[in-house]
């Protein structure tokens, strides 16, 4: 079983859509919890982190349940731009992150 | 102001042939780590330094597989003996201490295709 699991997708939506993705993660030790976005053959970059208060950025909202091992990143009102793939992050002892496989993200207009 | 650049971009390399793929990470910054992505797959770890200290390998797959950062600045990355499984995207990020553990800047990656 992989530390960090997330559904591949491709989840395909409209512009405007609200889309929701989730994680889990398996090891209960981790401590810091971050979306990152690839675009197709492109560098991963951090998109967010989430705290266990729930956080919103923009059009963005991540939220961490502990309790379940559970991360999830909420986009409103999606854009074309928003097309990517969306890797769940997660940080144990030390420095190394743990990332998901990532979830595919394809807006239509 | 420059990113992490890494060097070459794509590498073809005929079975049994050794590698060497530079990273030169973001001026300042103390740690650098190295990933290996597979295609349709998120990166997986390898490799971790604080300055020229390797301080985590648990990451790397087989002794085939070294890094070094002698001056605490570039990095490279050598595989010996290139099997077609050591055909990845080979990704560099730096960090700086004074940021969170997740902020970790990426380079735009090495693609390794072993023939």
């Amino acid at each position: 079983r992989k530390e960090v699991e997330q559904d591949p997708g491709p989840f395909n939506v409209p512009e405007g859509a609200t889309v929701a993705f989730n994680c889990t993660y398996s090891n209960s030790a981790s401590q810091s919890f971050f979306w990152y976005r690839q675009d197709c053959r492109k560098e991963p970059k951090l998109l967010m982190s989430v705290y266990s208060s729930g956080n919103e950025d923009g059009r963005f909202t991540a939220q961490l349940n502990r309790a379940s091992q559970y991360i999830s990143l909420l986009i409103r009102d999606s854009k074309l731009s928003d097309s990517a793939t969306y890797l769940c992050v997660v940080n144990g002892a030390g420095n190394m992150l743990t990332f998901g496989g990532g979830t595919r993200l394809m807006v239509k207009p | 102001g420059a990113g992490v650049s890494q060097s070459p971009r794509y590498k073809v390399a005929k079975r049994g042939q050794d590698v060497a793929l530079r990273c030169d990470p973001i001026s300042g910054h103390v740690s650098l780590f190295w990933y290996q992505q597979a295609l349709g797959q998120g990166p997986e770890f390898l490799t971790y330094f604080q300055n020229e200290a390797q301080l985590d390998k648990s990451g790397l797959p087989s002794d085939r597989f070294f890094a070094e950062r002698p001056e605490g600045s570039v990095s490279t990355l050598k595989i010996q003996r290139t099997q077609q499984e050591d055909s990845a995207v080979y990704l560099c990020a730096s960090s700086s201490l004074a940021g969170g553990p997740g902020e970790q800047y990426f380079g735009p990656g090495t693609r390794l295709t072993v023939t």
